[in-house]
């Protein structure tokens, strides 16, 4: 069973409309990365944080999408204006970012995004 | 990131034992080699990981070739709960490096 927690698991929005996902990642993991799964199962890494900082993002991100982890709060990420290519599985995952262990990523369950 | 290459699909019947395969001709002495593996409508899990030497863990056991340019996981008294999309991913020692994946080897296993 999954420690990082997403919600919500579905949502449906219209072309235009904001889309909010939020993601807990597992206790004491500092590291949290958002990855864009679509119908093909590629994957697509989005932004990643180191606690509320922002480590990396794509182009796509920084011009369409809205992210943070703020400290004693999920973390988000929301799509200002939803467009159809953006309907996918949206994947949390978080890491112990150190230690042996500290590469592994540990994903939620997803958030699926349907734009209409 | 280092590419990966693993078979579309593979078949097993329960109870039985599967290798899957997983070649990365051109790793890094840095990258260490994951396994993830995924079910519909659910996030990727993570099964194992190494760097040189073959490790077992209460899910797979992962056979590393001694030049590191391929790998097998190795999947034992297989049950339909292990039916699932198996990634291999390359990933940089850097604790904060993305992990990139291919399209896996989408394992069906019938009773």
């Amino acid at each position: 069973n999954s420690k990082v927690i997403q919600t919500p698991r579905y949502l449906v929005k219209g072309q235009g409309q904001k889309a909010k996902m939020r993601c807990i990642p597992e206790k004491g993991h500092p590291v949290v990365f958002w990855y864009q799964q679509n119908k093909n199962n590629e994957f697509k890494f989005l932004i990643n944080f180191q606690n509320q900082e922002v480590l990396q993002q794509i182009d796509m991100t920084e011009k369409r999408f809205s992210a943070e982890c703020p400290s004693n709060s999920p973390c988000s990420l929301e799509i200002q204006s939803s467009e159809a290519g953006d309907s996918a599985l949206y994947l949390c995952a978080s890491s112990p970012g150190q230690g042996n262990s500290g590469n592994t990523l540990y994903f939620g369950e997803g958030s699926r995004l349907i734009v209409v | 990131d280092a590419k990966t290459t693993q078979p579309d699909s593979m078949e097993s019947t329960e109870g039985e034992t599967v290798h899957l395969p997983c070649s990365h001709a051109t790793i890094s002495g840095n990258e260490y080699i994951y396994w993830y593996r995924q079910v519909p409508l659910q996030g990727p899990e993570y099964v194992t990981h190494g760097l040189q030497q073959n490790t077992t863990n209460s899910m797979a056991f992962l056979a590393i070739a001694s030049d590191r340019k391929s790998s097998t996981l190795i999947l034992t008294h297989v049950s339909l709960r292990d039916a699932a999309v198996y990634h291999c991913i390359l990933r940089v020692s850097s604790s904060f490096s993305k992990l990139v994946f291919g399209q896996g080897t989408s394992l069906s296993v019938v009773p």
